[in-house]
């Protein structure tokens, strides 16, 4: 199963409202996981089942879809959110993820 | 504290072999299925291999297939990774991640440090 991501990267300001899209090459239901990276770190668990959010994880950070469209959405960006985002399809081996958003200060 | 912690990567010829180790704690190693991800420099994430929590799963990705080997020994709470025939293209920071529960819905959510495995002559 392949994932696209886009945009692959973004420019935003502290306080925008910003949004993810990753599709995938067929449907997945809601097997779904989104992570975020920050340079020389190792990923972190922020939604999975496409829309839960994972204990720990701030509620601006929220998802949508099943079948094969998802969305991440950052409801107001804060200057620990600047990092990569990727999605990760759980439904079935090899776990693909997708290639990745770069989200940067504007 | 629940904590993973890779060790094992260093420099390697083409052609040769290192083994990574995964140590656990903080948690019942045994009741986890468990996995291998990497990283290449400046690139994205690529999942490389699965074992469940018995062993009685293995999967791997196709670029690692015949040449990989995931192992683990829930008495000492460790995961492995043998790599063989390694190859310039395996060069990346490879992590430890388990999968959060049994189910299909279940993402990674404790990852290690990395370990950094480079492949040049």
């Amino acid at each position: 199963i392949q994932l696209t991501q886009s945009p692959s990267s973004l420019s935003a300001s502290v306080g925008d409202r910003v949004t993810i899209t990753c599709r995938a090459s067929q449907d997945i239901s809601s097997y779904l996981a989104w992570y975020q990276q920050k340079p020389g770190e190792a990923p972190k668990l922020l939604i999975y089942a496409a829309s839960t959010l994972q204990s720990g994880v701030p509620s601006r950070f929220s998802g949508s879809g099943s079948g094969t469209d998802f969305t991440l959405t950052i409801s107001s960006l804060q200057p620990e959110d600047f990092a990569t985002y990727y999605c990760q399809q759980l439904v079935t081996y090899p776990l693909t993820f997708g290639p990745g958003t770069k989200v940067d200060i504007k | 504290e629940v904590q993973l912690v890779e060790s094992g990567g260093g420099l390697v010829k083409p052609g040769g072999s290192l083994r990574l180790s995964c140590a656990a704690s903080g948690f019942t190693f045994s009741s986890y299925n468990m996995n291998w991800v990497r990283q290449a420099p400046g690139k994205g994430l690529e999942w490389v291999s699965f074992i469940s929590s018995t062993a009685s799963y293995i999967y791997y990705a196709d670029s690692v297939k015949g040449r990989f080997t995931i192992s683990r020994d829930n008495a000492k709470n460790s995961l492995y990774l043998q790599m063989n025939s390694m190859r310039v293209e395996d060069t990346a920071v490879y992590y430890c991640g388990r999968r959060s529960g049994p189910n299909t819905v279940n993402g990674f959510d404790i990852w290690g440090q990395g370990t950094v495995v480079t492949v040049s002559s």
